[in-house]
Order: C-alpha cells, then sequence, then structure tokens
C-alpha cells in the first residue's frame, strides 16, 4: 500500500492563480480530510469528506473547494490564490469516525 | 480551539523513558485521547488513543488519570529519532470525525 499520497510536494502560486493540490488513498478508506499548517501552529482543518458524494467545511473552508467524486480520490481547489493560503497542506484519511488517521508527505505551497 | 494543554518543549536524554503531559480539565465522558506526533514537517503519525483505561502499544504508553482530566505519554526508551512534536488531542470537529490540533509539545532528544 501507498498509504495517502499528495501532488505536488511544492509549488510557488503568482496572486490570483487558481491550483488543484490532488491527494489519494490506497486503503478504502471512508473518510478523508485536508489540513492547513501555517509555521509554528497546529493544523487546522480546510474540509472533509465521510464518503464519496459528500463533503463538509472545517475551521478554515474559506478561499477552497473540494469534491469527492470516488473513494479514492479527494482534490482541494484553490480559487485566486492569496499571500494567506501561503501554507503546508496535508491530506489524511480514516477508515471509520474517530479512527486512526494516516496523513500524506504534504504540499508546501506559497503564494507571492 | 484545542481543549487541551501541552508544555511548549521537553528534553530527554536518549534511551531514557519521556513522559509527556496533557491536561484536558474539560473533556466530556465520551472523548478520547488522542496522540500524534510531527517529526520535522513530516505528516502526523498516529501513537495512540485511550478513553479511560491505559493503553500500551508497540509505540507508547497512555496513562489517564481517574478523573480523566490530565494524561501522559510514555515512550519508554526515547531515541534520537523520537525527536518531534507531540500532539496530545481531545476534541474532534462536531461532527464527531476530524482533528482538532492545538501547538503541542516539541520533545527533544539529546545523546
Amino acid at each position: 500500500n501507498a498509504g495517502v499520497t499528495q501532488t505536488p510536494k511544492f509549488r510557488i502560486l503568482k496572486i490570483g492563480q487558481s491550483m488543484t493540490l490532488q491527494c489519494t488513498q490506497d486503503m478504502n478508506h471512508n473518510y478523508m480530510y485536508w489540513y492547513r499548517q501555517d509555521p509554528g501552529m497546529g493544523l487546522k482543518l480546510i474540509y472533509y469528506s465521510v464518503g464519496a458524494g459528500i463533503t463538509d467545511k472545517g475551521e478554515v473552508p474559506n478561499g477552497y473547494n473540494v469534491s469527492r467524486s470516488t473513494t479514492e480520490d479527494f482534490p482541494l481547489r484553490l480559487e485566486l490564490a492569496a499571500p494567506s493560503q501561503t501554507s503546508v497542506y496535508f491530506c489524511a484519511s480514516s477508515y471509520l469516525q474517530g479512527d486512526e488517521q494516516y496523513f500524506g508527505p504534504g504540499t508546501r505551497l506559497t503564494v507571492t | 480551539d484545542a481543549k487541551t494543554t501541552q508544555p511548549p518543549s521537553m528534553d530527554c536524554a536518549e534511551g531514557r523513558a519521556a513522559n509527556l503531559p496533557c491536561n484536558h480539565s474539560t473533556i466530556s465522558g465520551n472523548e478520547y485521547v488522542y496522540w500524534y506526533r510531527q517529526i520535522h514537517s513530516q505528516g502526523p503519525q498516529y501513537i495512540i488513543h485511550g478513553l479511560k483505561n491505559n493503553e500500551t502499544n508497540e509505540m507508547a504508553s497512555l496513562i489517564i488519570t481517574e478523573d480523566r482530566k490530565s494524561s501522559t505519554l510514555i515512550l519508554p526508551h526515547a531515541t534520537l529519532r523520537d525527536t518531534a512534536v507531540y500532539y496530545c488531542i481531545v476534541n474532534l470537529n462536531q461532527a464527531g470525525t476530524a482533528l482538532i490540533f492545538g501547538k503541542g509539545t516539541t520533545l527533544s532528544v539529546s545523546s
């Protein structure tokens, strides 16, 4: 099992550009999550999904969109990138609610 | 906001036990205590979790006080590779699914 994979590893965006962060898991997990981590801080939840076709907002959803068309994939879309979105983004998955979460390696995004 | 209080940093000598405390005085009766760690900006890694009984696995032990207002994560023989930020988490989001992280404890293990 590859676990949770994320692409790209690094990206630099200009203000106003858009991009999609990819996340894939091969563990047949129902739950998937997107977190962001700013320097020196803990992770904050952006969006999560409890299964294909079902998504919901977390603590900091503004400026982001998600979709979950398959069990495996949970892409995060940034529209009109802003410097405040400079962060490290982590995707995670779990089989059941409250289970151990498996995290991907992260995507380091800089918006200038 | 996170419902836990952890010291910002701790030091431990290699080979000794590392005891990481966590206060969670407002924990609810059905809330679990989770521990994760993050090594040098990698994705967080699950360590252990428990409700009210003490738990042990191949990585660590979790001791929860009888009143459940605090807990201690024990790494029995710390190694240099255990240097990381350790997060104690006792609440999930409103849906009861995702973790809510605080700032954690930075554990530095030295030889």
